[in-house]
């Protein structure tokens, strides 16, 4: 079975400093792994996701993560934090075999930037 | 505009009252799910739905129900809701597995109070 274990609940940063949002996950078979942001008073959007290939992904608003299989993470990293990036963030996995209906959240993690 | 339409957005109902949170999409997504938000659980799948006359159960489908009649339509119902369904509600669609577009579109969501 697929799990997703997103570590803190809430990360605070500067302004200006580098985001490190952490995700590790658990699969049987190679992941796809998403991150969506949840502006305030809206739905999830993506931000990035990883199928195969390149592991390093690019994604919108400057943010990327890195697929690790050694370490079974997806992190998410930005290296300048802006006030516009205070959001909640969901790493998510699924897999090649299966559907959409088999995506995994993880709990989220709350990003707050002091100014 | 490629988008998913909940409504109401914000709702407040008495336990007992029976209440329909209606979703919508315009991008012919077969895949369509219902998620509900709470503190520190991230979201849960609710009820999601294959295709057209066909719904699965989530991880929490006690006390509602769905029913897709169209393609683009995905209703969640509430018989007779309780305060324990007092969350966050968001409705997701998404694109065909097969091309690795495991990728949902959400909903801005809908908070109901259930008191």
């Amino acid at each position: 079975a697929q799990s997703v274990t997103q570590l803190g609940s809430h990360v605070s940063v500067s302004e200006g400093a580098l985001v490190l949002l952490r995700c590790n996950y658990s699969s049987s078979v190679p992941p796809y792994l998403f991150w969506y942001v949840q502006y305030p008073n809206q739905g999830l959007q993506l931000l990035l996701k990883y199928t195969t290939g390149a592991t390093l992904v690019k994604g919108i608003n400057g943010f990327e993560a890195e697929f690790k299989k050694s370490e079974t993470s997806f992190h998410l990293t930005k290296p300048s934090a802006h006030m516009s990036d205070a959001a909640e963030y969901f790493c998510a996995v699924s897999d090649l075999t299966s559907s959409a209906s088999k995506i995994i959240f993880g709990s989220g993690t709350r990003l707050s930037i002091r100014p | 505009e490629a988008q998913v339409t909940q409504n109401p957005r914000y709702l407040i109902t008495v336990t007992g009252k029976k209440l329909t949170v209606t979703c919508s999409q315009n991008m012919n997504h077969e895949y369509m799910s219902w998620y509900r938000q709470d503190p520190g659980l991230g979201l849960r799948q609710i009820y999601y739905s294959m295709n057209v006359e066909v719904t699965d159960k989530g991880d929490v489908p006690e006390g509602y129900k769905v029913s897709r009649k169209e393609k683009r339509n995905f209703p969640l119902i509430l018989e007779s809701p309780s305060p324990n369904q007092t969350s966050l509600y968001f409705c997701a669609s998404g694109g065909d597995s097969l091309s690795g577009a495991n990728v949902l579109t959400f909903g801005a969501g809908s908070r109901l109070t259930v008191l």
